[in-house]
């Protein structure tokens, strides 16, 4: 079957670099994605990678590798309004895609 | 600047009332797409269109209907809800199924009694 894989939570403080991993078995693969969901609130769209590497946009990264399944999104400079869940997401072969259960992130002062 | 538009953004109904979600977008994009989310597991997809007049099955598609009359509105149909159904449910819309990120509507939280 077709699996997202994610950390349920992570604590990180304000200012402080944070890494979020996600990992995935998917059938083929047409890119990845990561959200980012305040509570109460619409999923909105953060990065996507198609090609190995790092794609950096302001504050955040996301590196991805195809050959170990594998991402991560990166926040520096963290901020208190950063505090959401981050979804990771893989677009299939079938061009579906698969969601992980998505990473609470708290920040503390 | 509209975007997505769900309507009713939360409802409590009793079981086996008929429901209809609905969901309008303005980009003109092609696919769109209902999904349910439940704590501790992701989005899962109900139904998706990959253009107006066609549409598909998704993950979970039992209990649940929809339409594509043209561009703009993609109504999600419950016939006769069950409690199983309690959610929120998003609407999202991409360019194309093949390409682009989805964009969300701002979610209808549904209870079923």
């Amino acid at each position: 079957g077709q699996n997202i894989d994610q950390p349920t939570e992570m604590t990180a403080t304000e200012g402080a670099i944070v890494q979020i991993n996600c990992t995935y078995q998917t059938s083929g693969f047409n890119g990845l994605f990561w959200y980012q969901q305040h509570a109460g609130e619409a999923p909105t769209f953060l990065s996507y990678n198609v090609l190995d590497g790092l794609e950096e946009k302001g504050r955040f990264s996301s590196f991805l590798s195809r050959s170990k399944g594998y991402s991560y999104l990166l926040l520096k400079e963290l901020q208190m309004k950063d505090s959401a869940s981050y979804l990771c997401a893989v677009r299939d072969s079938n061009y579906q895609l698969i969601w992980g259960a998505g990473t609470k992130l708290i920040i503390k002062p | 600047i509209a975007g997505i538009t769900q309507a009713p953004t939360s409802q409590i109904l009793a079981a086996g009332r008929r429901m209809t979600l609905r969901c309008t977008q303005d980009m003109r994009h092609n696919a769109m797409y209902w999904y349910r989310q439940d704590l501790g597991l992701g989005l899962r997809l109900i139904h998706y269109s990959n253009t107006a007049g066609t549409t598909g099955k998704g993950e979970v598609p039992d209990g649940y209907s929809v339409s594509r009359a043209n561009t703009d509105d993609f109504p999600l149909t419950l016939a006769s809800a069950v409690p199983s159904q309690t959610s929120v449910y998003f609407c999202a819309s991409s360019e194309g199924r093949e390409a682009g990120e989805l964009f969300f509507g701002e979610g209808s939280r549904l209870t079923v009694l």
